[in-house]
């Protein structure tokens, strides 16, 4: 068990419609990370928070949007939702913002756009 | 693009054997970290390699790192059916906050 708990693990919803994916980091990690994970992508780097703050910026549509809470929490918001945008969505979480902390992963939210 | 890429793409070998995955990114690098993702799960981190380290072990996992080819290789030695799933490497970028994967290496081991 990593400590990084995602909800919900399964997400079906029809295009354009908007979803929600929370995540919970390990406890005393500061650093949110999200990646989308799709067959023919791979792993690809979201966006990264440092103690509520934004640090980095990858590949995230303009209808994605993330945010880190006061209490750590991160939640990333897709909206105008596509076909293309199912995938598995990970979060993980790291002790520092630097990139000399191993990530670990929550077991992520498997999202269907029907 | 991807920073990292792994080769081969897929490995198939029988247990007790030997598995290496290699490792090759585009730019300069702070450090590289080794993944592994049974499916559908969340990846687990086996082991990360500063850019100033050769080599480094963890148990049955042997890292190499070489700077001057912008390469990393992973030996997995007599490995098990238990050891079946993919394998990434990930590199961050110098001076950056980014973790960037590679597409992965998946191994399967047969019984």
């Amino acid at each position: 068990d990593s400590g990084v708990t995602q909800t919900p693990k399964h997400l079906i919803t029809a295009t354009g419609q908007r979803v929600t994916l929370r995540c919970s980091p390990r406890s005393g990690d500061l650093s949110v990370y999200w990646y989308q994970q799709s067959l023919d992508q791979g792993l690809q780097f979201l966006i990264q928070y440092y103690n509520g703050e934004e640090r980095a910026k990858g590949n995230i549509l303009e209808r994605f949007s993330a945010q880190q809470f006061p209490d750590l929490h991160s939640e990333l918001n897709l909206s105008s939702l596509e076909l293309g945008d199912s995938a598995l969505y990970f979060c993980a979480s790291s002790a520092s913002t630097g990139s000399n902390s191993p990530l670990h992963f929550g077991n992520g939210t498997r999202l269907t756009v029907t | 693009s991807q920073q990292g890429e792994e080769d081969p793409q897929a490995l198939s070998i029988q247990e007790g054997e030997n598995a290496t995955m290699n490792c090759s990114y585009k730019t300069s690098i702070n450090n590289l970290q080794w993944y592994r993702q049974n499916s559908g799960r969340g990846l687990v981190h086996l082991i990360l390699i500063r850019s100033n380290e050769r080599e480094k072990h963890s148990g049955r996992l042997r890292v190499t790192l070489d700077t001057s080819k912008k390469s990393s290789s992973l030996l997995i030695t007599a490995s098990r059916a238990a050891d079946t799933a993919s394998y990434f490497c990930a590199t961050d970028v110098t001076g950056g906050f980014k973790t960037i994967f590679g597409a992965g290496t998946r191994l399967f081991v047969k019984a």
